[in-house]
């Protein structure tokens, strides 16, 4: 099956820096999500994006289908942005999404 | 709209004991469901999926089934608990290759 990766796993901050989460995955995808998964276990829903660039307030992801791979940027981080990062990827050949190991990010004040 | 309600929401079972969480989609009709599990750690990994009423997906083989009496539910259970069945179960659900959307989670400690 396809493989997901996430880097880097673990991530410190101070309130109001920048940041940016890669996921690689090894095959071709139908679609990939991004996921928040905050400190009570919520998975909450961040980008629907199998190609291109998508922005939502202070974060934005793009998606470089061809090479591979997508990025997440969180700008200006906040407190309320730990959690856990997860990237799935939808196989072209199947029906289930496949998740990255995610990236533990931790923003201090 | 859609909304997924999985329940319950935390359980403590001994070990041998049987299980039943319980998963409902409203607003939306043949949808693709799933069950993951979240253990210590951050990993999900995916148990079973179904696309259809009575078609189930096994991803992993273990001590858990799960089951989709009627379109919009989905069961996961188990006979006899074990102590590694603890965790973290997510349902969730999709439109074909769509995007996909969790409940709220079920925590489950065996002990």
């Amino acid at each position: 099956g396809i493989q997901v990766e996430q880097s880097p796993p673990d991530l410190i901050l101070q309130e109001g820096a920048n940041s940016t989460l890669r996921c690689n995955f090894s095959d071709s995808v139908n679609n990939l999500q991004w996921f928040h998964q905050n400190p009570w276990g919520q998975l909450i829903n961040l980008f629907y994006i199998p190609s291109g660039t998508k922005q939502n307030g202070r974060l934005s992801a793009t998606t470089v289908a061809t090479e591979r791979y997508s990025l997440l940027y969180i700008s200006s981080s906040q407190t309320t942005d730990s959690g856990v990062y997860f990237c799935a990827v939808d196989e072209t050949s199947g029906s289930r999404l496949t998740f990255g190991e995610g990236t533990q990010l931790t923003v201090n004040p | 709209s859609q909304t997924i309600h999985q329940w319950p929401a935390t359980l403590v079972q001994p070990v041998g004991s049987p299980l039943s969480l319980e998963c409902t989609v409203e607003g939306t009709s043949n949808p693709n469901l799933y069950w993951y599990r979240q253990a210590a750690g951050r990993g999900l990994q995916l148990l079973f999926y179904s696309v259809g009423i009575g078609q189930i997906s096994s991803e992993v083989p273990q001590n858990l089934s799960a089951s989709r009496p009627q379109d919009r539910q989905f069961i996961l259970s188990s006979k006899k608990l074990l102590l590694s069945d603890s965790g973290f179960y997510l349902c969730a659900w999709r439109y074909w290759a769509g995007e996909l959307f969790f409940g709220e989670g079920s925590r489950l400690t065996v002990l």
